[in-house]
């Protein structure tokens, strides 16, 4: 089935760090979204991309859609202690097909 | 109040069991999802339903059924339940293709 090679699977970084965190695909998606699941939670979206070469930020976050349609990356800037958690991607191919296909996701955790 | 529920957070039970998880939601969503999260997996889709009358199979629907009672309640069963069902469930909902919004997770572990 469709699968999403999400890299690096792990991150220990220190406070103040940027990070950056990306996903590829063997297939075009039409919509990326990047999702960070605390533990205990469901996972919550972050930024959502819905355009080739789309790049939108939130906050220190920002994400941007790959040309080819086929990758998308995430960075986080001046990470802090409450960015810990698992960061998901996921790709969408659009009109009829509704599903959601998940990166296996990056655990990120920030030294104080 | 959160918009997406899930009850019970937590569940221990035996092999063989039957086991409902339940999902609610106030969103007012059309679509409602089931996915299984296992460790080092991410997750994987199991039902969805896109309307109360509609019901259909994910990637690993095996070993599991559905039931959406209304627009705001899509429950998840286990027949019979084995430990390689021992996971983490989260419910999501969608209005038609938009983003999906996830419940706060189902801890399930089967012995």
């Amino acid at each position: 089935g469709q699968q999403l090679n999400q890299s690096p699977q792990s991150m220990f970084i220190q406070e103040g760090e940027d990070v950056s965190m990306n996903c590829t695909s063997s297939s075009i998606f039409n919509t990326w979204l990047w999702y960070k699941q605390e533990p205990g939670e469901g996972p919550v979206l972050l930024i959502a991309l819905y355009k080739a070469g789309e790049l939108t930020s939130n906050g220190r976050l920002t994400a941007q859609f790959g040309i080819t349609r086929k990758d998308s990356f995430l960075n986080i800037s001046a990470s802090i202690p409450s960015d810990v958690g698992i960061y998901f991607c996921a790709g969408q191919r659009g009109g009829s097909n509704y599903k959601l296909t998940f990166g296996k996701g990056t655990l990120l955790t920030v030294n104080p | 109040d959160a918009d997406v529920t899930q009850t019970p957070r937590n569940r221990i039970t035996k092999t063989g069991k039957r086991i409902m998880l339940e999902c609610s939601q106030t969103k007012g969503h059309d679509r409602m999802y089931w996915y299984r999260q296992d460790p080092g997996l991410g997750l994987r889709l199991i039902y969805y339903s896109f309307d109360v009358k509609d019901i259909n199979k994910g990637e690993i629907s095996d070993g599991y059924s559905v039931s959406r009672q209304a627009q705001a309640k899509f429950s998840l069963s286990l027949e019979s339940a084995i430990p390689n069902q021992t996971a983490l469930y989260f419910c999501a909902t969608s209005e038609g293709h938009d983003t999906q919004y996830f419940g706060p997770g189902t801890r399930l572990t089967v012995l």
